[in-house]
Parts: C-alpha cells; sequence; structure tokens
C-alpha cells in the first residue's frame, strides 16, 4: 500500500517552455502533497506544501509564478515550472500523506532544460 | 525551527557487519522520526519509523532507537548486504507536519 506515483520520470526540454508534472497517490486520499527539489549528492529541500482544494504554502526562496502547484484533488497534485531555464534543471520530487499517516514519496522527475 | 544533524556521511562496512547512522535535532516539540532509504535514481523509500512515546523499535534487520532528553535518534542495520547500499536520510517532525531532512548518509555494502 501507501504509492505514489510521479510522471514523467524523466523529461528533457528547451528552454523557455514549461513543464508539467504528475504526482498521483494510488492507493490512498492524500490530504496533503509536497514537492521538493534535490540536486545531485545533497538532501531534499522542500518547495511546497498543498492540501486538497487549497492554494500551496511555499518555502522562503520558492518562487511562486515559476514554480505553480495545483493541487485539485486528493489523489492528484501538478508541479509546473513555468518558462524553465538552464538553472531549473534538477531533481523534483513529489510526497503524498493521508491525514495522520507517514509521508511516501514518488520515484521522482529529472528535469533537464537546454 | 527545525535543525536535523546526521553522521556519518559515509559509511563503508563489510557484507554481514552492522551498521549505524546517528542523527540529533533540536526542537523538543518534535515527535515523529522517520527514516528513509534512497536508491540511486529514485525517491526516497521510507524503512522505519519511530514516534517519540517509543524508545526503540524493530523490523527484522532494522531498529530504530530514540533518547528524546538527549535529542538523539540512530538507525542500526544488522547483517549488512549488497543491497543496502544506499543513501539513508532521517528527518523529524512534529504532528506530522513538514519533515526536516539531515544531509544523509551514504551506505556502502561491499561483498
Amino acid at each position: 500500500g501507501a504509492v505514489v506515483s510521479q510522471h514523467p520520470s524523466w523529461v528533457i526540454c528547451k528552454s523557455g517552455t514549461s513543464v508539467k508534472i504528475e504526482c498521483r497517490s494510488l492507493d490512498f486520499q492524500a490530504t496533503t502533497m509536497f514537492w521538493y527539489r534535490q540536486f545531485p549528492k545533497q538532501s531534499l529541500m522542500l518547495m511546497a506544501t498543498s492540501n486538497e482544494g487549497s492554494k500551496a504554502t511555499y518555502e522562503q526562496g520558492v518562487e511562486k509564478d515559476k514554480f505553480l502547484i495545483n493541487h485539485a484533488s486528493l489523489t492528484l497534485s501538478t508541479l509546473t515550472v513555468t518558462s524553465a531555464h538552464p538553472e531549473d534543471s534538477s531533481f523534483y520530487i513529489c510526497s503524498a500523506r493521508a491525514t495522520g499517516q507517514p509521508q511516501h514519496f514518488g520515484d521522482g522527475t529529472r528535469l533537464s532544460i537546454l | 525551527g527545525e535543525n536535523v544533524e546526521q553522521h556519518p556521511s559515509t559509511l563503508s562496512v563489510q557484507e554481514g557487519d552492522s551498521a549505524v547512522i546517528k542523527c540529533t535535532y533540536s526542537d523538543s516539540a518534535s515527535n515523529y522520526f522517520p527514516w528513509y532509504k534512497q536508491e540511486l535514481g529514485k525517491g526516497p523509500q521510507l524503512i522505519i519509523d519511530i514516534r517519540s512515546n517509543v524508545g526503540e523499535k524493530k523490523d527484522q534487520r532494522i531498529a530504530v532507537t530514540l533518547n528524546k532528553t538527549a535529542k538523539h535518534f540512530s538507525l542500526h542495520i544488522t547483517e549488512t548486504q549488497p543491497e543496502d547500499s544506499a543513501v539513508y536520510f532521517c528527518a523529524a517532525s512534529s504532528r506530522y507536519s513538514t519533515l526536516t531532512f539531515g544531509k544523509g548518509t551514504m551506505l556502502l555494502v561491499s561483498p
């Protein structure tokens, strides 16, 4: 149980384009979803927290207009990187949590901006 | 806010040996301490967790201990196997709120 699916697993796109990443909880209802960014050989950096039906709460230093987060249902959250540039290249990971339960992570999306 | 320190950053052991990874936290309000294993190119996988009302928890070859007074918690892996090789992260939070992660430990188990 507690499976979190993230798509795509790898995306390469041109600078200036927007990229959408999906995060789905497959066998539970995720009242809260989280988006992280991870640089090589580093820990996970929380970008934002989203509760179903509410606006996401962004961590300090994370641009809201750059990283658009939507959590429209209890099983789906999306992260859209708008007007992506090479410095946005990174490993993005989502996690989901049911009320009172641990966080479970997706397998991440490796984003490469050319 | 919470601060989690994790040591060592790398740990090399021979197959069959035990491995211990230690973490300290700063916020006395933290009451939930999960451990995650991250393999290369994948997301973190929850392997064991402990709440502050418990001092120790075991699951087969994996155990976690918690010392609330000293604000220390540790992961113990016995009879290590090559497939245990990965990066391990400790984390802390209060009432399942936002997790604060340690910087990770790369565990290498040599056959």
